[in-house]
């Protein structure tokens, strides 16, 4: 069966300061990792798709990189803004649904 | 188009009704996905159609739980005799079979059973 862990639960950061979250997955054979954010009340945001061990694509402050099992989600001078939940999952070889890890609820204070 | 979209946003009722929730998916996906999401926690799989075929369900899907997708266009959830533990977030999402196949989330459907 496939599983997603996320890892810390929460994050406090000060503005400016930068971190990583991590995504932990088991799955039989990965078709991609996804990135997606998600703010209070409102539905996921897609933000990155990984397809494999080595691959890492950027979007102004973030940074998603993949091994063959673990991703993390590095956040370079964070600002308020990007505080939210943020939702690790995967797709495996048979291509069908999507299993979502718990999230990393991030806050970044001014 | 402007992504996919679900209706209502809120909706409240007593236990024991009925409710239907409807989504309408980003109209070139052939795939669409109904999801279901408590506090604190990640998005769970429910079910999934590839255009007018429901090829998945989850195994902890209640049977008061059922979905259609007519014609392969827009999908509803008709969830039976509500139970207070049915409160969530019931979310949306649809995305392409082949090439990127990344899924995109509807903004949701607060149920609260009271």
């Amino acid at each position: 069966e496939d599983q997603v862990t996320q890892s810390p639960e929460a994050l406090r950061l000060q503005e400016g300061e930068s971190s990583s979250l991590n995504c932990s997955y088991t799955v039989s054979g990965l078709r991609g990792l996804f990135w997606y954010r998600q703010d209070p009340g409102k539905g996921p945001e897609f933000l990155f798709t990984l397809y494999s061990a080595g691959e890492e694509k950027e979007k102004e402050r973030l940074k998603a990189t993949l091994t063959k099992k673990e991703s993390f989600l590095h956040i370079t001078a964070p600002k308020p803004e990007d505080s939210a939940t943020y939702l690790c999952a995967v797709q495996g070889a048979n291509g069908q649904n999507f299993v979502f890890g718990p999230g990393t609820r991030l806050s970044v204070l001014p | 188009d402007t992504g996919v979209s679900q209706d209502p946003r809120h909706k409240i009722t007593k236990r024991g009704q009925n409710v239907t929730f409807r989504c309408d998916p980003i109209s070139e996906h052939n795939r669409l996905y109904w999801y279901r999401q408590t506090l604190g926690q990640g998005p769970e799989f429910l079910t999934y159609f590839q255009n007018e075929a429901q090829l998945e369900k989850s195994r902890l899907l209640s049977d008061r739980f059922s979905a259609e997708r007519p014609k392969g266009s827009f999908s509803t959830l008709e969830i039976q005799r509500t139970e207070q533990g049915d409160s969530a977030m019931y979310l949306c999402a649809s995305s392409l079979v082949l090439g990127d196949t990344e899924a995109f989330f509807g903004q949701g459907t607060r149920l609260t059973v009271v």
